[in-house]
């Protein structure tokens, strides 16, 4: 059973519309994460979140935008959709703390047309 | 310039073959390493992690970290088809401890021929 749940698996969306990725797991943790995987970068590290606190933002623009209803949930608001926007966008877990390993889901593809 | 860099792009060996991954940091700030792994239409998984110099072995897979030269390589023995995948380095931050925060290196793609 996945322990972390992404919707949807792969999201179509035109240019300038705004759509919402889920996530939520049930690995216990209190720390997650959103992740972006684009062609030919590298896995890029967006927001980390812990006890539903934003704790570090790594991302240039306001239109990503994290939401955390519940303490085993972190989805993730974009706005204005741009092209430049579609990757994969993984979210991950962990318990909080130095050096414990990140979980990771099966990601949402986005796509922006 | 990325703070995770690794080689070869692509990598195949043999069934039964060793595979060797190597990675290096520009940033000594990050000298936590982690090695992931990636199949097709999946999360990355992690395989292990090394903090201290030397070696450390889990089953077929033995890391080695080099803190002077912040490189840390990879080393699958008994390659299987299975172990084909995409293979990150992802280095943590020293500094902040902030675990979730990890970069990651480009990824070295292995390919084991039956």
């Amino acid at each position: 059973d996945p322990k972390i749940i992404q919707k949807p698996k792969y999201l179509v969306a035109v240019t300038g519309s705004e759509k919402i990725l889920i996530c939520e797991q049930y690995l216990g943790h209190n720390a997650m994460y959103w992740y972006r995987q684009s062609a030919k970068k590298p896995l890029e590290f967006m927001f980390s979140y812990s006890y539903q606190k934003l704790m570090d933002n790594q991302t240039a623009s306001s239109r990503f935008q994290p939401q955390s209803s519940k303490k085993n949930h972190l989805d993730l608001q974009i706005t204005a959709l741009k092209p430049d926007d579609s990757a994969t966008y993984f979210c991950a877990s962990s318990h909080p703390g130095q050096n414990t390993e990140v979980f990771f889901g099966k990601g949402t593809r986005l796509t922006v047309v | 310039q990325q703070k995770v860099q690794q080689s070869p792009e692509s990598l195949s060996v043999p069934e039964g073959g060793m595979a060797s991954l190597n990675c290096t940091s520009s940033d000594r700030n990050f000298q936590y390493f982690w090695w992931y792994r990636q199949h097709s239409g999946e999360g990355p998984k992690a395989l292990m992690s090394i903090f201290s110099d030397g070696d450390k072995k889990e089953g077929r897979f033995t890391a080695h970290l080099n803190k002077a030269s912040l490189h840390v390589s990879l080393h699958i023995r008994d390659s299987q088809p299975s172990d084909s995948a995409l293979y990150f380095c992802a280095a943590s931050d020293l500094i902040t401890g902030n675990t979730g925060k990890l970069i990651f290196g480009l990824g070295t793609t292995l390919q084991v021929q039956p």
